[in-house]
């Protein structure tokens, strides 16, 4: 156990809804991540925030948005959702932005 | 375009066998980590190297970082069907957001 929580674990929607992810880091970890593990593109960053602020962007779509709240938490939202968005959907935290970081479980998101 | 490239893509041996996966790049590294993924669960760090030349080893697996940090390989001693899993490279540039970039995996199966 990672100590990074995710709900939910899975999720099926259809195509053109939206959908949140939520993410509870480690204790005292105040950088989290969010990563799309997709078998034809691998694991892919999208996002990075720390304390509350966006760090660093990745191959995140305008479709997507996170945030990170004054608890630490933080949330993927996905909207508009496509076939192609179907994938397992990960958070990581790290203590700081160059620390270890810890992947949770996962969301698997399937899109019919 | 994949910036780190893993070999074998799949690998499926018996057990007590010895095996290698690489982990190359056209790129310089200020590190290089390995994760191993089991199946229902998120990567988990196995080690970081980051000087050029560098071997390190993790009871029966050893690691090697190139001279010029562009590449990478995980040596597997003695196989055990314990050791199956998803083993992914991710490299981290100097200079940047540290966010590590993943390789796309080596899926290897330990038969007993």
């Amino acid at each position: 156990d990672s100590g990074v929580t995710q709900t939910p674990k899975h999720l099926i929607t259809a195509t053109g809804q939206r959908v949140t992810l939520r993410c509870s880091p480690r204790s005292g970890d105040l950088s989290v991540y969010w990563y799309q593990q997709s078998l034809d593109q691998g694991l892919q960053f999208l996002i990075q925030y720390y304390n509350g602020e966006e760090r660093a962007k990745g191959n995140i779509l305008e479709r997507f948005s996170a945030q990170q709240f004054p608890d630490l938490h933080s949330e993927l939202n996905l909207s508009s959702l496509e076939l192609g968005d179907s994938a397992l959907y990960f958070c990581a935290s790290s203590v700081d932005p160059v620390g270890t970081i810890y992947f949770g479980e996962g969301s698997w998101l399937t899109v019919v | 375009t994949q910036l780190l490239e893993q070999s074998p893509q799949f690998l499926s041996i018996q057990e007590g066998e010895n095996l290698t996966v690489y982990c190359n790049s056209s790129s310089v590294f200020s590190s290089l980590q390995w994760y191993r993924q089991e199946p229902g669960e998120g990567p988990v760090l196995l080690v970081t190297v980051v000087t050029g030349g560098e071997v390190k080893k993790l009871k029966r697996l050893t690691f090697q970082f190139g001279d010029a940090r562009k590449d990478s390989s995980l040596h597997i001693t003695a196989a055990q069907p314990g050791d199956t899993g998803l083993y992914l490279c991710a490299g981290v540039k100097s200079g940047g957001s540290y966010i590590p970039t993943f390789g796309r995996g080596t899926s290897l199966i330990v038969h007993p």
